[in-house]
């Protein structure tokens, strides 16, 4: 079985801080891994994806995530938080492409 | 880039009623739709998976006969609650899926927030 979890659904950082946003997979296999940043009622946007080529992807809007098999981790970074990145943030997984499993998500909070 | 339009984007209807969701793909053809439910401050839950020409998947306690889904076209796929309830009120997201370079690619719609009153 596939899964996601995300550590923090709670994530507070001032202005210019470093933004570091924990997401753990479970899977028996390498999967795709996927971020997605969801504003107020709004759909999903595709931060980045990895797909098995290089284990740190970069993403838009500055993010990045590195793919740690050996700790099944693919944590999202962001070097210095804006307010505008303030929204919730899904991590998830697939492996085959037809069943996509969504962590719980993470709220961040970017403070002034 | 891939884009996917979902209408509409907010909905009130009386309990009892249906109402029906549009998930089109603009500038490519979806074989594969997907549909999702969020309740609030919560993460997506797939519901059923949708592929042109046949019937729709659906995951584990979704009510089938309820949540209809019709994807008669490569562009199109409908979501229809019937008979709605207060409980159905929630966010519904459509996801097409694509192949492009290679790869899957998934685009989300921005979402039909129901309401049942």
């Amino acid at each position: 079985a596939q899964s996601v979890t995300q550590l923090g659904s709670h994530v507070s950082v001032s202005e210019g801080a470093l933004v570091l946003l924990r997401c753990n997979y479970s899977s028996s296999v390498p999967p795709y891994l996927f971020w997605y940043v969801q504003y107020p009622n709004q759909g999903l946007q595709l931060l980045l994806k990895y797909t098995s080529a290089a284990t740190l992807v970069k993403g838009i809007n500055g993010f990045e995530a590195e793919f740690k098999k050996s700790e099944t981790s693919f944590h999202l970074t962001k070097p210095s938080a804006h307010m505008s990145d303030a929204a919730e943030y899904f991590c998830a997984v697939t492996r085959t492409g037809n069943q996509f499993y969504f962590g719980t998500g993470t709220s961040l909070t970017v403070i002034p | 880039g891939a884009v996917v339009s979902q209408h509409p984007s907010w909905v009130i209807c009386k309990s009892g009623t249906s109402v029906k969701i549009e998930c089109r793909s603009l500038d490519f053809q979806a074989t594969t739709m997907f549909w999702y439910r969020q309740f609030p401050k919560q993460s997506l839950m797939l519901m059923a998976t949708s592929n042109e020409g046949s019937k729709a998947t659906y995951e584990q306690g979704v009510e089938k006969d309820k949540f209809l889904i019709n994807h008669a076209s490569l562009t199109l796929s409908t979501l229809t609650v019937t008979s709605a309830h207060p409980e159905d009120s929630s966010f519904y997201i459509c996801s097409a899926r694509d192949w492009t370079g290679g790869d899957y690619g998934y685009t989300f719609g921005s979402g039909t927030r129901l309401t049942v009153v």
